[in-house]
């Protein structure tokens, strides 16, 4: 079992739909958790982090269920420039062996 | 403020080739990381530098070695490219590992191809 898993789509949506994204880790020490924003052959990019009680960030809001192990991220009033690849990111510091762990990404494709 | 910064962008390699990758970072960033990204497989890590003078294995170390020359820099070395190493390479940086809070920044990758 991977310790982030994401479905890799792609969600296709119409501009102004609203969309979420699931992602599961494996890890109950996972202490800290993102949402990065892959462009096509680009680098990731940190969207925002995702916190206990949940936060929001415009048109984004990223909720965390540590009972659960999920986090989600839901992308309100979906824009063209919102296409792109959305990156799961788990933090465990553990001994120090890895800090980051990536899920393999979700592609979304926002249509006209 | 470039940020993290890699070269080259592109690179063709034959089988059993050499070849450093470069990153620099200048954000005064203790920690730095390298990850190759293939299709459907995520970022893997490869080797971190946890701070200036040390270094330690990831995820998928086999067939690669790093050096932290300084603060700034944290190279890749292939010593004998082989065609799984094909893949786009990102190298990332933090400014401290055990912060809960803090997050990667990344470079714009390479794109190595091992014929």
């Amino acid at each position: 079992r991977k310790e982030v898993e994401q479905d890799p789509g792609p969600f296709n949506v119409p501009e102004g739909a609203t969309v979420a994204f699931n992602c599961t880790y494996s890890n109950s020490a996972s202490q800290s958790f993102f949402w990065y924003r892959q462009d096509c052959r680009k680098e990731p990019k940190l969207l925002m982090s995702v916190y206990s009680s949940g936060n929001e960030d415009g048109r984004f809001t990223a909720q965390l269920n540590r009972a659960s192990q999920y986090i989600s991220l839901l992308i309100r009033d979906s824009k063209l420039s919102d296409s792109a690849t959305y990156l799961c990111v788990v933090n465990t510091e553990d001994t120090g062996r890895r800090a980051l762990t990536f899920g393999s990404g979700t592609r979304l494709q926002v249509q006209p | 403020n470039a940020g993290v910064t890699q070269t080259p962008k592109f690179q063709v390699l034959k089988t059993g080739q050499s070849m450093t990758l470069q990153c620099a970072q200048d954000m005064n960033h203790n920690s730095m990381y390298w990850y190759r990204q293939d299709p459907g497989m995520g970022l893997r890590l490869i080797y971190y530098s946890a701070s200036e003078g040390t270094t330690d294995k990831g995820e998928v170390p086999n067939g690669y070695n790093v050096s932290r020359l300084n603060k700034r820099e944290f190279s890749l070395r292939l010593e004998s490219a082989a065609p799984s190493q094909t893949s786009v390479y990102f190298c990332a940086s933090r400014l401290r590992r055990t912060s809960r809070a803090d997050t990667q920044y990344f470079g714009p990758g390479t794109r190595l191809t091992v014929l």
